[in-house]
């Protein structure tokens, strides 16, 4: 098993630009959800998914937007890019037997 | 709203043990995760409490009392390795059961 794979690693954009972060996993989980990371304020949920064709905002859901149409892929989308976006986005995944949470390796963007 | 508190930062000498607290006040209370991340990677599973008591494994043991809002994170033996951020999660009720995140404790162990 991957388990929980992102792409790309790395991403550079500029002020306005749109793009999609990936993220899929192939442990069949139910739930998966988008966490963005800044110094000094921990993991903030962005957007979350309890099943195929259902999504849900979480704590700083602004300029993102999310959809879930299989149960493999959750990808995130950035529509216009802002400075404040600049972070590290990590996905994560949990089935339905445990509460633990997988994460994938992380996307690291600057918005210049 | 949720409130969950844990130090900034802490360092450790090589071979001690440290004890990493974290405080939480929210709204319902199903368990609380401990996370590992080392930096520039992903963070990882380390312990889950739901009842109060001290669950031990290995080198690392994770306490709750769920009557304080309290937990810790207990490391012994330190090693090196053990450089990383600690991060507290409590999971609340509701439909998603996604946990609320702390801003994570910097630990840095030196020899």
């Amino acid at each position: 098993n991957a388990g929980v794979t992102q792409t790309p690693k790395f991403q550079v954009l500029k002020t306005g630009q749109s793009m999609t972060l990936q993220c899929a996993q192939d442990m069949n989980h139910e739930y998966m959800s988008w966490y963005r990371q800044d110094p000094g304020m921990g993991l903030r949920l962005i957007h979350y998914s309890v099943g195929a064709g259902i999504t849900d905002q979480g704590e700083v859901p602004n300029g993102y937007n999310v959809s879930r149409s299989t149960t493999e892929d959750f990808p995130l989308r950035l529509l216009s890019a802002a400075p404040s976006q600049t972070s590290v986005y990590f996905c994560a995944s949990r089935g339905t037997e445990s509460y633990e949470q997988y994460f994938g390796p992380g996307t690291r963007l600057t918005v210049t | 709203g949720q409130n969950i508190d844990q130090p900034t930062e802490m360092t450790a000498t090589e071979g001690a043990i440290v004890q990493i607290n974290c405080t939480y006040q929210t709204s319902g209370f199903n368990g609380l995760f401990w996370y590992q991340q080392h930096a520039g990677e992903a963070p990882t599973f380390l312990s889950y409490n739901v009842l109060d008591g001290l669950e031990e494994k290995g080198r690392f043991s994770s306490f709750l009392s769920r009557s304080k809002g309290y937990s810790y994170l207990l490391l012994k033996e330190l090693q090196m390795k053990d450089s990383a951020s600690y991060l507290c999660a409590v999971l609340t009720p509701g439909g998603s059961y996604i946990p609320t995140f702390g801003r994570g404790t910097s630990l840095i162990v030196h020899p």
